[in-house]
């Protein structure tokens, strides 16, 4: 099973900042990874996939990077929506797994 | 507008079984790949089983493997999972959610469905 390692575990910062969150495979996982956003009492949200490309809608604010075992998403400038639980998750292998998620709060 | 809504869930006692069920519309069901993915209360995400559109491929967790199984039938646009000998462990909201046939991650997913394990 591939373990996905996400840093840190809760990211304090003010509206405006820029969030780096990083996520770490324990094997490659090649660009097959994504990341998600959950907000309290909500269903996931597809952010990115293979790594570095936005899905459908996503504010441009938001990019991922990263191949094989590092990755890493940013969000340039925190919006207030912005502050949740992000996971990333790798389609790479069975069984498929998520990160233990990254709570971004406001500081 | 692509919908799939969870129903099923409840409180179930250590060792009983709960068939949970997903009805998806807005979409062509028979044509997608889709998954059971739990969450614990206050925990992160964990995915627990899939089924190929045809239902010809089926895959599970380890957690779960040869306690709960997969299904669908695609003539009335239904996922389900049949949840046997249930632990405490698998106290959770249970969400289906569907693969994108594009890009191959969940693009949709349901509200969940909670289930409770305890006596």
């Amino acid at each position: 099973e591939i373990v996905l390692t996400q840093s840190p575990a809760t990211l304090s910062l003010s509206p405006g900042e820029r969030a780096t969150l990083s996520c770490r495979a324990s094997q490659s996982v090649n660009s097959y990874l994504a990341w998600y956003q959950q907000k309290p009492g909500q269903a996931p949200r597809l952010l990115i996939y293979d790594a570095s490309k936005r899905a459908t809608g996503i504010p441009d604010r938001f990019s991922g990077s990263g191949s094989g075992t590092d990755f890493t998403l940013n969000i340039s400038s925190l919006e207030p929506e912005d502050f949740a639980v992000y996971y990333c998750h790798q389609r790479s292998n069975w069984p498929r797994t998520f990160g233990q998620g990254t709570k971004v709060e406001i500081k | 507008e692509v919908q799939l809504v969870e129903s099923g869930g409840g409180l179930v006692q250590p060792g009983g079984s709960l068939r949970l069920s997903c009805a998806a519309s807005g979409f062509t069901f028979s044509g997608y790949e889709v998954n059971w993915v739990r969450q614990a209360p206050g925990k992160g995400l964990e995915w627990v089983s899939y089924i190929s559109s045809s239902g010809g491929a089926i895959y599970y967790a380890d957690s779960v493997k040869g306690r709960f199984t997969i299904s669908r039938d695609n003539a009335k646009s239904s996922l389900y999972l049949q949840m046997n000998s249930l632990g405490a462990e698998d106290t959770a909201v249970y969400y289906c959610a569907r693969i994108s046939r594009g890009i191959h991650y969940f693009d949709y997913w349901g509200q969940g469905t909670l289930v409770t394990v305890s006596s």
